[in-house]
């Protein structure tokens, strides 16, 4: 099974940016990456997605490695209100489920 | 409208009774999903409907019985819990099921909290 390791948390300060990785080295070669948030008592919000190369959206810009076996979520610049839980997400080969990484804990400081 | 809807928002029940969560969009998305998310986890998939008819049960005990009235409505029958059943439970939708690897978007609503007693 495809899977996706991130860190479990991390700061930034508000109005700068911030860097989140996603490790998922078993990658198969049709599979997109999904990134989604999810703020405190919500579900998840997507974010952005891409498959080979990097992607930007109002929200946010994915990078994505040249052999695909990592991607970083980049949040120009971070307001209070991107306080959330980041989750890494692939579409499993061969299915259409989505295989969710643990999530970083992401924590920004006024 | 990008909105998936959930209904109750909270929900407290015993171990005998029988209780329904409710989902409902009206993006015209053909593909629906059922999510179980424990404190502190990321989600877990337990069902898909596509085109109202059940895709995947992920292996979910029969306690737990999804019902896909017609392609805007999704429900979750629920009887007999256990406390460990507690957990916020995620509605889902896509337009279709999408092949492996397409780039197909999930909504999510904002789930239904359910404590089981």
């Amino acid at each position: 099974d495809a899977k996706t390791t991130q860190p479990n948390s991390m700061e930034s300060n508000e109005e700068e940016p911030v860097h989140l990785p996603c490790n998922h080295s078993t990658i198969s070669g049709t599979d997109y990456i999904h990134w989604y948030r999810q703020l405190p008592s919500q579900g998840p919000e997507y974010v952005i997605h891409g498959l080979t190369s990097n992607v930007n959206n109002r929200m946010a810009s994915l990078a994505i490695a040249e052999d695909r076996k990592s991607s970083t979520l980049i949040l120009h610049r971070a307001t209070l209100r991107d306080a959330a839980v980041y989750y890494c997400i692939l579409r499993e080969s061969g299915t259409y489920k989505y295989i969710f990484g643990t999530g970083t804990r992401l924590k920004v400081l006024a | 409208d990008t909105e998936v809807t959930q209904t109750p928002k909270h929900l407290v029940m015993g171990m005998t009774n029988k209780k329904s969560l409710k989902c409902e969009q009206h993006m015209g998305h053909r593909a629906m999903y059922w999510y179980k998310q424990k404190a502190k986890k990321p989600p877990e998939l337990m069902f898909v409907y596509s085109y109202e008819k059940l895709s995947i049960n992920e292996s979910v005990p029969s306690r737990f019985s999804p019902e896909c009235p017609n392609s805007s409505l999704l429900n979750l029958h629920l009887h007999a819990l256990q406390p460990e059943d507690s957990a916020l439970y995620l509605c889902a939708s896509s337009q279709t099921l999408g092949l492996a690897g397409s780039g197909e978007t999930q909504y999510f609503g904002p789930g239904t909290r359910l404590l089981v007693l």
